[in-house]
């Protein structure tokens, strides 16, 4: 079945504690994101990769690391959290073409995020 | 207004009524998606219209775009209590870098 997978799906955490949510993919997609939700802001974007070892600052990355080792993997680190970190994050991965035009997004299940 | 940005942000209606929300942007767009998202999950895609498409249908969705306009609509017709979720529009944009931007979403409620 083609799917995004991320875990943990629920976590909560102390301030300062570093973490790593993991997202996976099965659909050898080039491209992959991570968001965070928020009540009353939306879906805001982190960080996306356009392929392997190639990433990019979306628009809130501060506090966040990527990486992209491989195709299908692009965790997540918060290397030192703190409360304003607590939200819901989804994963997500599409096909990409050349750079010209999103196609279709595959998200995760997410993962709650709280951090005390 | 935002780029993306959803009206009405919330809506209710009785089941077998039809549903219509509508997106407006403020950018010249490559496509623009519409995805449901059920309480707390992932969003789901539901259609992806591109610039020079004006309509667009997946069974009980209908989506429109005017592009002279910068708005979308998504309708739904005979609506379902499954169809309770929150519908977001998503435009894909150039923002200094190629960009996929959500807006915040349309709450709908269908009640049976």
């Amino acid at each position: 079945e083609a799917q995004v997978t991320q875990n943990p799906r629920y976590l909560i955490t102390v301030t300062g504690k570093k973490l790593t949510v993991t997202c996976s993919q099965n659909m050898n997609h080039e491209y992959m994101s991570w968001y965070r939700q928020d009540p009353g802001l939306g879906l805001r974007q982190i960080y996306y990769s356009m392929n392997v070892e190639v990433t990019d600052k979306g628009d809130v990355p501060e506090g966040y690391k990527v990486s992209r080792k491989e195709k299908r993997n692009f965790p997540l680190i918060l290397e030192s959290p703190s409360p304003n970190q607590t939200s819901l994050y989804f994963c997500a991965s599409s096909l990409h073409t050349s750079g010209v035009s999103y196609n279709e997004q595959f998200f995760g299940p997410g993962t709650r995020l709280t951090v005390l | 207004s935002q780029q993306g940005e959803e009206d009405p942000q919330a809506l209710s209606i009785q089941e077998g009524e039809n549903a219509t929300m509508n997106c407006s942007y403020k950018t010249s767009i490559n496509n623009l998606q519409w995805y449901r998202q059920n309480s707390g999950r992932g969003l789901v895609h539901l259609i992806l219209i591109r610039s020079n498409e004006r309509e667009k249908h997946s069974g009980r969705l209908r989506v429109t775009l005017d592009t002279s306009k910068k708005s979308s609509s998504l309708l739904i017709t005979a609506s379902r209590a499954a169809d309770t979720a929150s519908y977001f529009c998503a435009t894909d944009v150039f923002q200094g870098a190629q960009k996929l931007v959500f807006g915040q979403g349309t709450r709908l409620t269908i009640n049976p």
